[in-house]
């Protein structure tokens, strides 16, 4: 079975600071996506990345940034947290870009104070 | 951009009934995905699908491209089928889903 891990299922940070929120998985895929999820605005895609080095940006890409140097790991950056960040983040990865399921991790409730 | 149109937001079934969940989008894709998420946040894909019916189980999802238009069935539903289904166009390109905002399924035994 795939496994997708994100580090940390609860998070508080306070605003100003600079937040990772890491993925991993284990079964070589070649894409990996970071969403957030939040009430009454559904599931939305910050970044996306197809190889390693290599990322796009998805709908809502201001305020953070990521970082993929292993092709099993990719990295959410929160540059300076803000309170309007708060929000369920979601990590998910597949094998080919368009033709294959997406394998989502458990989660990451970030609350920023 | 795809936009995606879910209904019934909100569903609350006996146990054994017939559950149907429908999804519209406005533009063309490649492929329409049919999520569930349970209490928790956890996230399963339950099918990708282009054409035509697949079949998992107790679940069955159909697409209808001409109509644009997917629904996503339940036979038999059973309280543990209790959760949020969520349906994602995919975009022509393959790179990006654009989700629906849900429905959240209650089976009561």
């Amino acid at each position: 079975d795939v496994k997708v891990t994100q580090s940390s299922r609860y998070l508080v940070k306070r605003t100003g600071e600079k937040v990772f929120l890491e993925c991993v998985q284990d079964m070589d895929h070649e894409n990996m996506f970071w969403y957030r999820q939040d009430p009454g605005l559904g599931l939305r895609l910050i970044y996306f990345s197809y190889d390693v080095k290599m990322k796009e940006k998805g709908d809502i890409p201001e305020g953070y940034s990521v970082s993929r140097e292993k092709k099993e790991r990719f990295s959410l950056i929160l540059e300076s947290a803000s309170t309007n960040q708060t929000s369920m983040y979601l990590c998910a990865s597949s094998l080919s870009l368009g033709k294959d399921i997406q394998y989502f991790g458990a989660g990451t409730r970030l609350s920023v104070l | 951009k795809n936009e995606v149109e879910q209904s019934p937001q909100n569903l609350t079934a006996q146990e054994g009934e017939f559950i149907t969940i429908n999804c519209s989008y406005s533009v063309g894709i490649s492929a329409l995905h049919w999520l569930q998420q349970h209490p928790g946040g956890g996230i399963v894909s339950l099918f990708m699908l282009s054409s035509g019916k697949k079949k998992h189980g107790r679940l069955i999802a159909t697409i209808n491209i001409q109509e644009k238009h997917s629904s996503l069935h339940i036979t038999a539903s059973h309280p543990r089928d209790s959760a949020v289904y969520i349906c994602a166009a995919q975009n022509n390109a393959g790179n990006m889903l654009t989700f629906g905002g849900g429905t959240r399924l209650m089976v009561k035994p």
